[in-house]
């Protein structure tokens, strides 16, 4: 069965460096999310994309966040400069049409020191 | 704004208890959809069932059962006969019928189940 993969699964840095998550979506989908989920809180949405452009974005989606499609297959988001309150879950999650269901993956535990 | 609220924070129960996770959402939306997910220790977020705002049948799987009642905007969930593996945080989640699609999710509802 196909499903959405993300790397790394935990990923340690420093405050103030810059970060990325990769994400491969399931292949025949159009459409890609990034959610965040602090420690015992709940699934946050952070940006969507279609088109390789975002087409909405939440509060948290500041500047010093950016999101790509490098190629065919990949799908990031970068953390330009990590601050402590960024450390959490973050979740990658792709669906064929926003009527379909929406595949998350397992995603990437960010801790900021 | 869409909204989605989950008024049980932590339930505890007894293996082979039924319980009942509740959900009820807000949207101005004639069109919406609406998800349960569990996410175990393990932190992934494992689907469940997703059900049209159009379509208010009610769907068994196994020891699971959803009840939607758009009345009420509610979108129950049932175990039946729970199990320890079944303790995890439960989250529902409610999409829109844009272009971007995204999800709101609940606070989740902590469910344990002791042997």
């Amino acid at each position: 069965e196909p499903e959405v993969t993300q790397t790394p699964s935990h990923q340690v840095t420093q405050m103030g460096q810059e970060v990325i998550l990769r994400c491969v979506p399931i292949s025949n989908h159009l459409y890609f999310y990034w959610y965040r989920q602090i420690l015992g809180q709940k699934v946050e949405f952070l940006v969507s994309f279609y088109n390789n452009e975002i087409s909405e974005k939440s509060e948290i989606f500041d500047d010093q966040f950016s999101v790509e499609r490098p190629d065919g297959s990949n799908f990031t988001l970068k953390i330009r400069s990590t601050k402590l309150e960024d450390s959490a879950m973050y979740f990658c999650a792709s669906r064929e049409t926003p009527r379909e269901t929406q595949y998350f993956g397992p995603g990437t535990r960010l801790l900021v020191l | 704004a869409q909204k989605v609220t989950q008024a049980q924070t932590e339930i505890s129960v007894v293996e082979k208890e039924d319980v009942t996770l509740d959900c009820v959402y807000e949207t101005r939306d004639t069109t919406y959809y609406l998800f349960w997910y569990k996410q175990p220790p393990s932190g992934e977020l494992v689907f469940l069932i997703r059900r049209n705002s159009f379509d208010e049948q009610n769907e068994i799987s196994g020891r699971y059962s959803w009840n939607f009642q758009k009345s009420t905007s509610s979108f129950n969930f049932t175990i039946t006969a729970s199990q320890v593996v079944d303790s995890a945080v439960y989250f529902c989640a409610l999409s829109e019928n844009t272009n971007a699609g995204k999800s709101t999710f609940g606070d989740g509802t902590t469910l344990t189940v002791k042997p």
